[in-house]
C-alpha cells in the first residue's frame, strides 16, 4: 500500500533553515509527481510546491518562492523540502502529497504531516 | 495565486442533500477540468473525495459528486451522515501550472 512518511520537523528560529523529507514506499515514485501542502494552525491548506516525476519541473507557490527548494531523490524514493530564511507564517504542518490518480489532477494520497514551528 | 472562493460553512440534517461551492477564476477552475475535492477530519490528513471535477477514486461512497459550470465548482454530498461532519477543500491546476486550495468549508449535520 502507498505509505508518505514525513520527518524533520522542529522549532526553528526566525531566518534560520530547516530541510524536511518524505520517504516513499508502495507505488513508483520515480514515475510520480510529488507535492508540499501546508497548513497553519486552525487555518486551511496552502499548496507549497510541485515537483515532476523526474526532477525536470519545479512550481511554488509565490509565498515560498526563493526561499523554498523542493527535490527529490529517485534512487532513495525520498522527496525533500529545503526551507530558508524561515518567518513566523511558515509554522505549520506540512504534508507531502502523490501526484494522482492523473498528472497533474490531484493529490491522491497524503502522509501523515509533520510540524514545523518558527518561534524566537 | 489567490485562494479559490467556499463557504465557511454548510449545515443539513442527517438524509438531506448540501452542495459546497468552490469559485475560481478563467486560469484555474474555469480553464481547466483539474478540480479536486479533500475531506478532512480533526487532527487527520486530508483525504481525496473528488478528482476532474466528478471523477470518484476507489472506495469513496457514491453520496459524493462533483460538477463544474464556468468558473465554479461544486461538490454535492447526498444522504447526509454524521460521519460527513468535517471540513472540505476544493483545489484547481492553475495557468502558471501552479495548485491553489479553496479557503475551506465545514459541514455540520445538525
Amino acid at each position: 500500500q502507498v505509505q508518505l512518511v514525513e520527518s524533520g520537523g522542529g522549532v526553528v528560529q526566525p531566518g534560520r533553515s530547516l530541510r524536511l523529507s518524505c520517504a516513499a514506499s508502495g507505488f513508483t515514485f520515480s514515475g510520480s509527481g510529488m507535492h508540499w501542502v501546508r497548513q497553519a494552525p486552525g487555518k486551511g491548506l496552502e499548496w507549497v510546491a510541485v515537483i515532476s516525476y523526474d526532477g525536470g519541473s519545479k512550481y511554488y507557490a509565490d509565498s515560498v518562492k526563493g526561499r523554498f527548494a523542493i527535490s527529490r531523490d529517485n534512487s532513495k524514493n525520498t522527496l525533500y523540502l529545503q526551507m530558508n530564511s524561515l518567518r513566523a507564517d511558515d509554522t505549520g504542518v506540512y504534508y507531502c502529497a502523490k501526484d494522482g490518480p492523473d498528472i497533474a489532477s490531484a493529490y491522491d494520497y497524503w502522509g501523515q504531516g509533520v510540524l514545523v514551528t518558527v518561534s524566537s | 495565486q489567490s485562494a479559490l472562493t467556499q463557504p465557511a460553512s454548510v449545515s443539513g440534517s442527517p438524509g438531506q442533500s448540501i452542495t459546497i461551492s468552490c469559485t475560481g477564476t478563467s486560469s484555474d477552475v474555469g480553464r481547466y477540468n483539474y478540480v479536486s475535492w479533500y475531506q478532512q477530519h480533526p487532527g487527520k490528513a486530508p483525504k481525496l473525495m473528488i478528482y476532474q471535477v466528478s471523477n470518484r477514486p476507489s472506495g469513496v461512497s457514491n453520496r459524493f459528486s462533483g460538477s463544474k459550470s464556468g468558473n465554479t465548482a461544486s461538490l454535492t454530498i447526498s444522504g447526509l451522515q454524521a460521519e460527513d461532519e468535517a471540513d472540505y477543500y476544493c483545489s484547481s491546476y492553475t495557468s502558471s501550472s501552479t495548485r491553489v486550495f479553496g479557503g475551506g468549508t465545514k459541514v455540520t449535520v445538525l
